[in-house]
Parts: structure tokens; C-alpha cells; sequence
């Protein structure tokens, strides 16, 4: 089946300009995760979805940065007035269920390479 | 502070070696769960194990093998006879009950298979 994907892949925009990062995750899956990483460095949380609601986005850096997932399946993430420091890989995962107490395995996509100039 | 160690950052060993990849975790919570993911240069995180704190049973599946010791805090991976296909970066990762879903992902270990 079909796994989770992201789009675009690749991303160059200036610094100053807006972006959206997509992820369509895998059907039936209601848990949705974004996570950006850095060059060398391990996955960081960023936001956490179960079904429109965002039910964590303790990991979001500042207020430039938004996350929407208006009918429980494809999450947009926002990032306005991008900065240089922004550019990293924005990985977005899917597990089956969320909720506390047990988590469920997160499936992740390939991601999108942000670069900003 | 940093949840999850994974102090090799880089290994290399010759094809058909037996290989083990270091995970030190750090949690109060009683309920946890213990991951370990592969990236290979694709770049797609790959699902390999998810263990939770109360099974400490250690896990074979195929070349590769689990040693979860929560004494040492310690969900360490073997890969034995590697094979140049295992060339990728290792991340280990938890997740607490008490935080919910948020996975705290250690730095990584970059592995190289030479043949």
C-alpha cells in the first residue's frame, strides 16, 4: 500500500518568503506528525496531530511557524518570513492511532529539503 | 537534556562483520516505549523495532538482534554478518506515556559496510 508521502521534495525559497511543506499520510491512519532535522542530527519534533486537531505543538519554534490539518487527513505546514536558520529536511510521519498511554509506531515520508537563500 | 545517547556517531566495519549500535535512554516515566529506526541515504526512515518498558525480552529478527536491559537504560542493536546493504544512519528513539506521542530521537549512528 501506499506509504506516506511529502511534497515537494525539494524546496528553495528567499529569506523573507513564505512556504508550504504538504504530507499526505497513509489512508486510515489518524495520528499525523511533523518533524524537521537538521544536517547530522536526529529528528525533532515539531507538532502532532489526531484527527484536525493539533493535539500537541509544543515542538514548534516560534509563531512563524503554522500547521493545519482541516479535514483529518493531509497536513499543510506553514513556515511565513522563512529565515536561513529555517533550512533543514521537514519530515512528516502517520501511525495508526495516537492518544497517550501507548504510542503507535510512526511511519514517516521521504520528507522535503527546505533551503532557504 | 537529552533523552536518547547514542554516542557512536560513526562505525565502519568489512562486510560479513558483526555489528552493535549503542542506545543510552533517559526517562522518569515508568511507561515508556523504545525504537529504532534506519535511514538509508534515500533519506526515508525506515521502522525497524518498537519495544515497550515492561517486555525486556531480547528480540531476534533475522541478522538483527535487540538487547533492551533496563538496569543499564540501554535498547542496543546488533547486526550480525553485516552486508553492504546495511550502510545507513541508526537513530533510536522514545516515547513516554506520560508526554504522549512526541518521539525523542537520539543523534544518530552513521554505519558503513565496506566489502
Amino acid at each position: 500500500g501506499a506509504g506516506v508521502s511529502q511534497t515537494p521534495s525539494n524546496k528553495v525559497t528567499e529569506k523573507g518568503k513564505y512556504v508550504e511543506l504538504r504530507c499526505d499520510p497513509i489512508s486510515g491512519h489518524t495520528a499525523l506528525y511533523w518533524y524537521r532535522q537538521s544536517l547530522g542530527q536526529g529528528p525533532e519534533f515539531l507538532i502532532y496531530f489526531q484527527g484536525t486537531g493539533a493535539a500537541d505543538d509544543s515542538g514548534l519554534p516560534n509563531d512563524r511557524f503554522f500547521a493545519v490539518r482541516p479535514e483529518g487527513s493531509v497536513s499543510t505546514l506553514k513556515i511565513q518570513r522563512t529565515e536561513r536558520g529555517d533550512s533543514a529536511v521537514y519530515l512528516c510521519a502517520s501511525s495508526l492511532f495516537g492518544g497517550g498511554g501507548a504510542p503507535d509506531t510512526q511511519y514517516f515520508g521521504p520528507g522535503t529539503r527546505l533551503t532557504v537563500l | 537534556a537529552q533523552k536518547v545517547t547514542q554516542a557512536q556517531t560513526e562505525i565502519s566495519v568489512v562486510e560479513k562483520e558483526d555489528v552493535t549500535l549503542d542506545c543510552v535512554y533517559e526517562t522518569r516515566d515508568t511507561t515508556y516505549y523504545l525504537f529504532w529506526y534506519k535511514q538509508p541515504p534515500s533519506g526515508e526512515l525506515v521502522f525497524l523495532i518498537r519495544r515497550n518498558s515492561f517486555d525486556e525480552q531480547n528480540e531476534i529478527s533475522g541478522r538483527y538482534s535487540w538487547n533492551f536491559q533496563k538496569s543499564t537504560s540501554s535498547f542496543n542493536f546488533t547486526i550480525t554478518a553485516s552486508q553492504v546493504v546495511d550502510s545507513a544512519v541508526y537513530f533510536c528513539a522514545l516515547s513516554e506515556a506520560i508526554t504522549g506521542n512526541q518521539f525523542y530521537f537520539g543523534t544518530g549512528t552513521s554505519l558503513t559496510v565496506i566489502p
